[in-house]
């Protein structure tokens, strides 16, 4: 059975801290890999791609580490607008998307 | 940018009524869309993957013939809760993904179904 493992949480952390969240899969095989953030009864959206040579945008920053199959989401200078849950969604190949179970983030004053 | 827009919103019905929810790609061809369902404090859950022109996949412990799913054309995708009751009450969200791309999905707004 192919699986996306994210940890829970919640990550309580402060403002401004900077808070780190890991994704594993276990297709090797998996071809595409995304960051989505979702808000409490809406819809995800897209947060970033995750590109084999690291991205990175504004204060977020994402990894992806093929050999130990895990992908991850970097946040800095955390804001109360980053509280969410973040789901990590792994394209296995045409029209196969697995989601991991989303890591909710709180962030407090 | 590609849009999905997904009707209604939101849905209160009473026990026994069926409810419909569609789901379009607005600028872009989707061959394939996804259901699923959210509860509250819970991740979302993939109920089924719909394909143009063929029957739709169920994920396990999804009843197909209680949430029908049709994708008649390669911009709509529809799901029908039949005879809901409430413990269907949940939030429904579709995405799609352009035919033949690994890219990202595109979400639906989402349709908070609430059945009385």
């Amino acid at each position: 059975r192919k699986e996306v493992e994210q940890d829970p949480g919640p990550f309580n952390v402060p403002e401004g801290a900077t808070v780190a969240f890991n994704c594993t899969y276990s297709n090797s095989a998996s071809q595409s890999f995304f960051w989505y953030r979702q808000d409490c009864r809406k819809e995800p959206k897209l947060l970033m791609s995750v590109y084999s040579s690291g991205n990175e945008d504004g204060r977020f920053t994402a990894q992806l580490n093929r050999a130990s199959q895990y992908i991850s989401l970097l946040i800095r200078d955390s804001k109360l607008s980053d509280s969410a849950t973040y789901l990590c969604v792994v394209n296995e190949g045409y029209s196969t998307l697995t989601f991991g179970k989303g890591t909710m983030l709180l962030v407090s004053p | 940018g590609a849009v999905v827009s997904q009707h209604p919103s939101r849905v209160i019905c009473k026990s026994g009524t069926s409810v419909k929810i569609e789901c379009r790609s607005l600028d872009f061809q989707a061959t394939t869309m996804f259901w699923y369902r959210q509860f509250p404090k819970q991740s979302l859950m993939l109920m089924a993957t719909s394909n143009e022109g063929s029957k739709a996949t169920y994920e396990q412990g999804v009843e197909k013939d209680k949430f029908l799913i049709n994708h008649a054309s390669l911009t709509l995708s529809t799901l029908t809760v039949t005879s809901a009751h409430p413990e269907d009450s949940s939030f429904y969200i579709c995405s799609a993904q352009r035919a033949r791309s690994n890219e990202k999905l595109f979400f639906g707004s989402g349709t908070q179904l609430s059945v009385l």
